[in-house]
């Protein structure tokens, strides 16, 4: 999706539940996604991806769900750790290998 | 894995003084980096895509005579801040597409270079 320049969302959950972060992405032609965590003071580290000729995918501990009717997706944090704790980015590629970030999300694990 | 490093990590200059950015592909060769910039508590922002051994292209709004890039091999790129002035201090962010393999996911972030215009 377009990134809109606003403050960011808090997410907070208690250790041990799950989390959900949602985002809406604008580019219906978009065929790769790709969720980022960034911890403060670094640049994003790769989580998960999907194809868009898929809906959901699934790593460690992590699931991510892409729902192209709405242009929407979300990452689903299993067993939410403090460590867990960072924004969390959702990036579409686009035509010339470009990414297009989202707003973002903050995410704050409470033990 | 593909790593990707930036120098300085940090730097704090005086108003119109100029920066250099460096970032540096560590174990393959990018044909392609991307240069971004975050602000406190925002997204990240392309600001330019740098191909090795042609002019960058800037995305509409980043002047190109304040944001020099320059990609002169294969591993390294630099983006110099031009007469940096205060609302230029950001996170500056680059990353480098490794085009081995078959894998989507060929863009590899850079740590970020932290700028601050005093």
């Amino acid at each position: 999706g377009e990134s809109v320049g606003l403050h960011l969302p808090t997410l907070s959950v208690q250790e041990g539940d799950n989390s959900i972060i949602n985002c809406a992405y604008s580019n219906s032609a978009s065929d790769y996604f790709i969720w980022y965590k960034q911890e403060s003071g670094k640049g994003p580290q790769f989580i998960i991806d999907i194809r868009s000729n898929m809906d959901k995918r699934q790593g460690q501990r992590v699931t991510v769900l892409l729902n192209k009717t709405v242009k929407h997706l979300s990452l689903q944090i299993a067993a939410t750790q403090p460590g867990d704790s960072a924004v969390y980015f959702c990036a579409e590629k686009e035509y010339g290998n470009k990414l297009v970030f989202g707003a973002g999300t903050i995410l704050r694990v409470k033990s | 894995g593909a790593v990707v490093s930036q120098h300085p990590s940090w730097v704090i200059c005086k108003s119109g003084t100029s920066v250099k950015i460096e970032c540096r592909s560590l174990d393959f060769q990018a044909t392609t980096m991307f240069w971004y910039r975050q602000f406190p508590k925002q997204s990240l922002m392309l600001m330019a895509t740098s191909n090795e051994g042609s002019k960058a292209t800037y995305e509409q709004g980043v002047e190109k005579d304040k944001f020099l890039i320059n990609h002169a091999s294969l591993t390294l790129s630099t983006l110099t801040v031009t007469s940096a002035h205060p609302e230029d201090s950001s996170f500056y962010i680059c990353s480098a597409r490794d085009p081995r393999g078959d894998s989507y996911n060929e863009q590899f972030f850079g740590p970020g270079t932290r700028l601050t215009v005093l």
